[in-house]
């Protein structure tokens, strides 16, 4: 596996259910972030982690719980949400959190809540 | 109000055609990227521009940032069906801490043959 992977690709999930998302990079990168794209809004950064210690959190509701195990993984724990949730749930990640630096995306979780 | 706005939004060309996208701001920024992301996929870095007035070029795309770094362009000659995909731009503010960008609505381009 090379890049930026991210499992699963489509999801689709009550609201009172509980699901993770799943961002893992083969890229040797210090930071990792998790974005949100909806169809009428542009690109909104959701968390940052730099070397596993969250640095960003754009008030972002509780009902998303970022996790940072390690440079190398990233998760997006859902829980009770709500249907304008739907979104495509993008990670990428960086060599460095500097404000040059090439951000790699993954493909996207495609997050539909019912 | 978006902080960074792309013009336009969408925009069906026919090949060989050549277009100019807009990304447009009253803030300054200290780096300016374009991104393409194509169905299914995550956005893939196409350039990023650093210095007001700099032009780069990469095969037939041309990008501009603005003398001000407040805006940029990006020009395409002679499109081609592979250049079919969503065009974002994205802003390095200086205020931000770290590599915080902030992302362009997109424009929706489609070439057709």
């Amino acid at each position: 596996e090379t890049g930026v992977t991210q499992t699963p690709r489509h999801l689709v999930m009550g609201m009172t259910n509980k699901k993770s998302l799943k961002c893992e990079q083969h890229l040797g990168h210090n930071a990792m972030y998790w974005y949100k794209q909806s169809a009428k809004k542009p690109l909104e950064l959701m968390f940052v982690y730099s070397l596993e210690e969250r640095v960003e959190n754009n008030s972002v509701p509780s009902r998303f719980s970022p996790e940072c195990p390690n440079s190398s993984h990233l998760f997006l724990h859902l829980h009770t949400l709500q249907p304008e949730d739907s979104a495509l749930y993008l990670c990428a990640s960086s060599q460095e959190l500097a404000v040059y630096n090439e951000q790699f995306f993954g493909p996207g979780t495609r997050l539909t809540v019912l | 109000t978006q902080l960074l706005e792309q013009s336009p939004q969408f925009l069906s060309i026919q090949e060989g055609e050549n277009l100019t996208v807009y990304c447009n701001s009253s803030s300054v920024f200290s780096s300016l990227q374009w991104y393409r992301q194509e169905p299914g996929e995550g956005p893939v870095l196409l350039v990023t521009v650093v210095t007001g007035g700099e032009v780069k070029k990469l095969k037939r795309l041309t990008f501009q940032f603005g003398d001000a770094r407040k805006d940029s362009s990006l020009h395409i000659t002679a499109a081609q069906p592979g250049d079919t995909g969503l065009y974002l731009c994205a802003g390095g503010l200086l205020a931000n801490a770290g590599n915080m960008l902030t992302f362009g609505g997109g424009t929706r381009l489609m070439v057709k043959p």
